[in-house]
């Protein structure tokens, strides 16, 4: 079983839907949480970061965290097709600089249709 | 201010050849990570310098050897090139002193034929 888990999709929406992406893990050791934008042929780009379970909200974007349940999920509400891109959860044990040893999904691939 | 820059964008290599891969970190950053995503995977961890040294290493063989130099920039050596070595090499930096995340470049893409 792999550490951290994810869909690949691909993941086809309509324009202004709510997409709902997941992944679970198994090393209890992971304490913070991440998700990450990649367009084609460019690094990823972190979009939100937490740490204890619940949710946290930035604009459009929920991440929510169930550390009892090792599940972790990215809502994005009123979709864009500018939202199209692999997302990928990451993980880590570690907080701040030394957080170099991030353990990632193998991303969803969302694309969202105008 | 430039992001975290890599070089070259793309490159393609014979089996049994040697790469090396550079990174220049974003500015007022000093610690650098590198990793390796394959097609349709995630990015995963090869190791990471502070100070000019590797800090932390992850399951890669000693064929992945780095450096970092004391402007913080750093370079990703693969000797002994395998086709399973084919895929986007990142390069991320963050500063070691606070807790700000991690910043990734836009990859080498390298090919071993």
């Amino acid at each position: 079983q792999k550490e951290v888990e994810q869909d690949p999709g691909p993941l086809s929406v309509p324009e202004g839907a709510i997409v709902s992406l997941n992944c679970t893990y198994s090393n209890s050791a992971f304490q913070y949480f991440m998700w990450y934008r990649q367009y084609s042929r460019k690094g990823p780009e972190l979009l939100m970061y937490t740490y204890s379970s619940g949710n946290k909200e930035d604009g459009r974007f929920t991440a929510q965290v169930d550390k009892s349940s090792k599940y972790i999920s990215l809502f994005i509400r009123d979709s864009q097709p500018s939202d199209s891109a692999t997302y990928l959860c990451a993980m880590s044990p570690n907080y701040g600089g030394s957080q170099g040893n991030l353990i990632f999904g193998k991303g969803t691939k969302l694309s969202v249709k105008p | 201010d430039a992001g975290v820059t890599q070089s070259p964008t793309h490159l393609i290599k014979t089996r049994g050849q040697q790469v090396t891969l550079r990174c220049s970190p974003k500015s007022g950053h000093d610690t650098v990570s590198w990793y390796q995503q394959a097609l349709g995977q995630g990015p995963q961890f090869i190791f990471q310098y502070y100070e000019e040294e590797e800090r932390q290493r992850g399951n890669f063989p000693d064929r992945f050897s780095g450096h970092q130099f004391p402007n913080y920039s750093s370079e990703l050596n693969v000797n002994a090139l395998l086709l399973g070595d084919s895929a986007l090499y990142l390069c991320a930096s963050s500063p070691a002193a606070t807790n700000e995340k991690l910043f990734f470049g836009s990859g080498t893409q390298l090919s071993v034929l």
